[in-house]
C-alpha cells in the first residue's frame, strides 16, 4: 500500500500554546487528506476535509480557529491546534487518498499524534 | 442515514479457533467497503477494499467478503499476533463512514 508519514508521534506542551501536527504522503499525491480524532476505545472522528490549495472543510462542532488545517501541496497537510487546553488532549490521525496511480480511491492513514496538554 | 454498524464489539478466540467478523452498511452508493487493522497507540494499517457484491480478497488468515447489505472479516487459524481492532467504512463520493470497530483477543 501507500505511505503516509505523521509528524510528531507524540507531544506534550502546556496549556495555552500552540502545536503543528505534519501528515505527508510519502509515495503518492494526495489532492484529499482527512483528520481525524479518537478517543480511548472509541471510533474514529472526522475533523475535517482537506483539499490541496482550497479552504478545509470542517465537521460540524469543530471550531475552525481552534483547528487550522492547511494543504499546501500534494503531499503535505498540516494540523494546528491553537490555544491548546487539556481538553485537547487526544490521539489524532490524518489520511490521505492517492489521486492517482494503483491506489487511486484508496484511503492510507498516518501511524497518528497522541497530544498531551498539561 | 448513511451508516456502518460493526458486530461483535469484541471477541475473544481462542488461538486456532476461527471466527467472523460482520460490517453492516447502509450507505448510498457504495463505492467502496473498507477493511482496517488498528493496534492500541496507532494509526489503521489499511487490509482490503471491495467494491462489488460477491467480492473476495484475502490476505494471509484474513478473508473480507461483500453482499449487497455486509461484509464480513473472516479470520482462520488466529495467532495472538492477529489481536487487535478490526474498522470497517463505506465509502459515498469522497466521504468515509466508519464503524465503531470490533475488538479481538486471540488467546495462546
Amino acid at each position: 500500500g501507500a505511505v503516509v508519514s505523521q509528524h510528531p508521534s507524540r507531544v506534550i506542551c502546556k496549556s495555552g500554546t500552540s502545536v503543528k501536527i505534519e501528515c505527508r504522503s510519502l509515495d503518492f499525491q494526495a489532492t484529499t487528506m482527512f483528520w481525524y480524532r479518537q478517543f480511548p476505545k472509541q471510533s474514529l472522528m472526522l475533523m475535517a476535509t482537506s483539499n490541496e490549495g482550497s479552504k478545509a472543510t470542517y465537521e460540524q462542532g469543530v471550531e475552525k480557529d481552534k483547528f487550522l488545517i492547511n494543504h499546501a501541496s500534494l503531499t503535505l497537510s498540516t494540523l494546528t491546534v491553537t490555544s491548546a487546553h487539556p481538553e485537547d488532549s487526544s490521539f489524532y490521525i490524518c489520511s490521505a487518498m492517492p489521486g492517482t496511480g494503483a491506489w487511486t480511491g484508496e484511503l492510507f492513514f498516518g501511524e497518528g499524534s497522541r497530544l498531551t496538554v498539561l | 442515514e448513511d451508516q456502518v454498524t460493526q458486530s461483535p464489539e469484541a471477541l475473544r478466540l481462542q488461538e486456532g479457533e476461527s471466527s467472523s467478523l460482520n460490517c453492516s452498511y447502509t450507505v448510498s452508493g457504495l463505492r467502496g467497503l473498507f477493511w482496517y487493522r488498528q493496534d492500541p497507540g496507532k494509526g489503521p494499517e489499511f487490509l482490503f477494499t471491495l467494491y462489488s457484491a460477491g467480492e473476495e480478497k484475502e490476505k494471509e488468515r484474513l478473508k473480507a467478503t461483500l453482499t449487497k447489505k455486509e461484509s464480513f472479516l473472516h479470520i482462520t487459524a488466529p495467532k495472538p499476533e492477529d489481536s487487535a481492532t478490526y474498522l470497517c467504512a463505506g465509502r459515498h463520493r469522497n466521504q468515509f463512514y466508519f464503524g465503531t470497530g470490533t475488538s479481538l483477543t486471540v488467546i495462546p
